[in-house]
């Protein structure tokens, strides 16, 4: 079945960087961008960015511009997240999520990744 | 980047009522809103995209309208498994999600 795994949870000491993977699998990888969405603890969803699975385009939302960078690895069809300079208010569940429309169609998500940044 | 305004929220509704959430977005999006339903723990899961489309498997009580600026999701007939947080998100430009309904049951 069409699904997307993520890597397990993270503590990441402030200053430090954290890398997510999310892995599909059950559908042709380079034909769907995916973009990374987090949520805080007991808040809202926030739209991270986005890359192209088919030639790795990508466009960040301002917010972590900078201190983001997606990339992917078609021969494991997988797609990363690193983000560095981390702060405690990166805390959050962060989620893949395929898009199928090419822009900002969420059809299939990670389980999450919980990444706590705590000194 | 667009603003998108849900309310009401918190809502509280029984079982059988018929439910509706309102998006306003900052400035004219057309039709590209799309609505998820996201239950505690869980990802959010993709109910209407182009404002108004259902995803396939979806029960047919989901349904949602408006153009422009307005928009509204509906749930015709309030089912327990229905107790969620719901978002709208726009993807006219930079995509935003509204702030999210807690739906409750009274």
């Amino acid at each position: 079945q069409v699904q997307l795994v993520q890597s397990g949870a993270e503590v990441k000491k402030p200053g430090a960087s954290v890398k997510v993977s999310c892995k599909a699998s059950g559908y042709t990888f380079p034909n769907f961008g995916i973009s990374w969405v987090r949520q805080a603890p007991g808040q809202g969803l926030e739209w991270m960015g986005w890359i192209s699975a088919y030639n790795g385009n990508t466009n960040y939302a301002q917010k972590v511009q900078g201190r983001v960078t997606m990339t992917t690895d078609r021969s494991t069809s997988t797609v990363y997240m690193e983000l560095r300079s981390l702060r405690s208010d990166d805390t959050a569940v962060y989620y893949c999520a395929r898009d199928i429309r090419d822009w900002g169609t969420f059809d299939i998500w990670g389980q999450g990744t919980m990444v706590t940044v705590s000194s | 980047d667009i603003q998108m305004t849900q309310s009401p929220s918190p809502l509280s509704a029984s079982v059988g009522d018929r439910v509706t959430i309102t998006c306003q977005a900052s400035q004219d999006i057309s039709k590209y809103i799309n609505w998820y339903q996201q239950k505690p723990g869980k990802a959010p899961k993709l109910l209407i995209y182009d404002a108004s489309n259902l995803e396939t498997g979806v029960p047919s009580r989901f349904s949602g309208s408006g153009s422009g600026t307005d928009f509204t999701f509906t749930i015709s007939s309030l089912q327990p498994e229905d107790i969620a947080t719901y978002y709208c998100q726009q993807y006219d430009n930079v995509i935003t999600f509204g702030q999210g309904t807690r739906l409750e049951i009274k």
